[in-house]
């Protein structure tokens, strides 16, 4: 069974706009890691949140925690065409040593 | 990401073949993990290795095989194909992060392979 749920399963917004993608998660975590896949594509890495963190930056990227809701967000500022993709949420649970991923959100931005 | 690679990238095959998907990696990590991916869905953990004598079951791991046959190569076999197998397969590696702190089990996926079973 899946770990993380993504919400929204599918997001479409203009170019220049902020998106916003949620994660929520069953289990306690060590972290919790946000991963991009363009279509039919590997996924690539954006950033991890740790478990004692509540906050994180890269670059438009912005992360937040929260471990009393078991939830976490995504948001991308100012959005590209570029940034048209899959997003997932991977929690690795206590002790478990490996990633457990959401269904992913289908961000979709339009020019 | 180059450093991860896989083999074939698009395979057709028919119910019943012996399948062979294999991954390379360059990046000098001790685990490695097989994952599949359905349309529309996230990817589920079918076989992951921690090192080359490790082999661990994943969440799906019925139907499928694998081989680690060296630090940097990780073999996925389906040993009898059938149709609910078409799906794309995605190698990953990840380093524990040494001595120095955490497990933080970044994963490095291959480009996947498409497999269709028909």
């Amino acid at each position: 069974s899946q770990q993380g749920e993504e919400d929204p399963q599918a997001l479409s917004i203009q170019e220049g706009e902020n998106a916003t993608m949620n994660c929520s998660y069953k289990t306690s975590i060590n972290n919790l890691q946000w991963y991009r896949q363009n279509s039919g594509r590997g996924l690539v890495h954006l950033i991890l949140i740790r478990s004692n963190e509540r906050e994180k930056h890269s670059g438009r990227l912005r992360v937040t925690l929260d471990t009393s809701k078991k939830s976490s967000s995504l948001l991308i500022t100012a959005s590209r065409a570029a940034d048209t993709a899959s997003y997932f949420c991977a929690t690795e649970p206590g002790g478990a040593q490996k990633l457990v991923f959401g269904q992913g959100t289908r961000l979709t931005i339009n020019p | 990401d180059a450093d991860v690679t896989q083999t074939p990238r698009n395979r057709i095959t028919k119910t019943g073949k012996r399948i062979m998907l294999e991954c390379s990696q360059t990046k000098g990590h001790d685990r490695m993990y097989w994952y599949r991916q359905d349309p529309g869905l996230g990817l589920r953990l079918i076989y992951y290795s921690f090192d080359v004598k490790d082999i661990n079951k994943g969440e799906i791991s019925d139907g499928y095989s694998v081989s680690r046959q060296a630090q940097a190569k990780f073999s996925l076999s389906l040993e009898s194909a059938i149709p609910n197998q078409t799906a794309l397969y995605f190698c990953a590696t990840s380093d524990p992060g040494g001595l120095a702190g955490p497990s933080t089990d970044t994963q490095y996926f291959g480009p996947g392979t498409r497999l269709t079973v028909l």
